[in-house]
């Protein structure tokens, strides 16, 4: 079955780095572009970057653009996030999610979430 | 604030209907782009519930359903059940932001 597992998270003091990994299974990885979601306390979703499924493209949040990295390994499976520069403000559930949809239509959906990596940045 | 508004709660007793409401603008549902809805229980992997405004995916009860008219966009649960409790998300695209939208969530509370 489909599963995304999210990992990498932890305690950061801001200005210092991160890297988030998605691994992903039970399907073909080169099939699906990805998304990286999060959630901040008591706040709600927030998309953070898109990668298409062959890498091609990328695109990002204006909250993160320049700071954060999209990236995938298809021969691991695994898609990743570089978090540099990291702030208070980017403390949150970070989540992966397989969109089926097509992005460059405006029609990005997503039919499978990983449970989500905590990322609190504080000193 | 989100680009997509939502009620921030509803509740309902069991084995009634609730309905949870998506409100856009122009840019986004009301240009014609789809709508799609997840469920979320904290801790837990969200779950696509509709896509594309009114299609459930496979394994998703026919409680749910889905909506869209104009600018908004709806989300109906009948026959309501404790385990629906949960948060609710809509999400579409936006042309003017040229970015995936999410609504601010809405909490189901099962009386």
């Amino acid at each position: 079955q489909v599963q995304l597992v999210e990992s990498g998270g932890g305690v950061v003091q801001p200005g210092r780095s991160l890297r988030l990994s998605c691994a992903a299974s039970g399907f073909t990885f080169t099939t699906n572009g990805f998304f990286w979601v999060r959630q901040a306390p008591g706040k709600g979703l927030e998309w953070v970057a898109l990668i298409w499924h062959d890498g091609s493209k990328k695109y990002y949040a204006d909250s993160v653009k320049g700071r954060f990295t999209i990236s995938r390994d298809s021969s691991k499976n695994t898609l990743y996030l570089q978090m540099n520069s990291l702030r208070a403000e980017d403390t949150a559930v970070y989540y992966c999610a397989r969109d089926f949809g097509d992005f460059s239509s405006g029609d990005s959906k997503f039919d499978y979430w990983g449970r989500g990596t905590l990322v609190t940045v504080s000193s | 604030q989100s680009v997509l508004t939502q009620p921030p709660s509803v509740s309902g007793a069991p084995g009634q209907r609730v309905t949870i409401s998506c409100t856009g603008s122009s840019s986004n549902i009301g240009a014609g782009y789809n709508v799609h809805w997840y469920q979320h229980l904290p801790g837990t992997a969200p779950k696509l519930l509709i896509y594309g405004n009114n299609n459930r995916p496979s394994g998703v009860p026919d409680r749910f359903s889905g909506s869209k008219s104009g600018t908004s966009a709806s989300l109906a649960i009948t026959g309501l059940r404790a385990e629906d409790e949960a948060d609710y998300y809509c999400q579409s695209y936006d042309s003017s932001l040229s970015v995936v939208v999410f609504g601010g969530g809405t909490k189901l509370t099962v009386l």
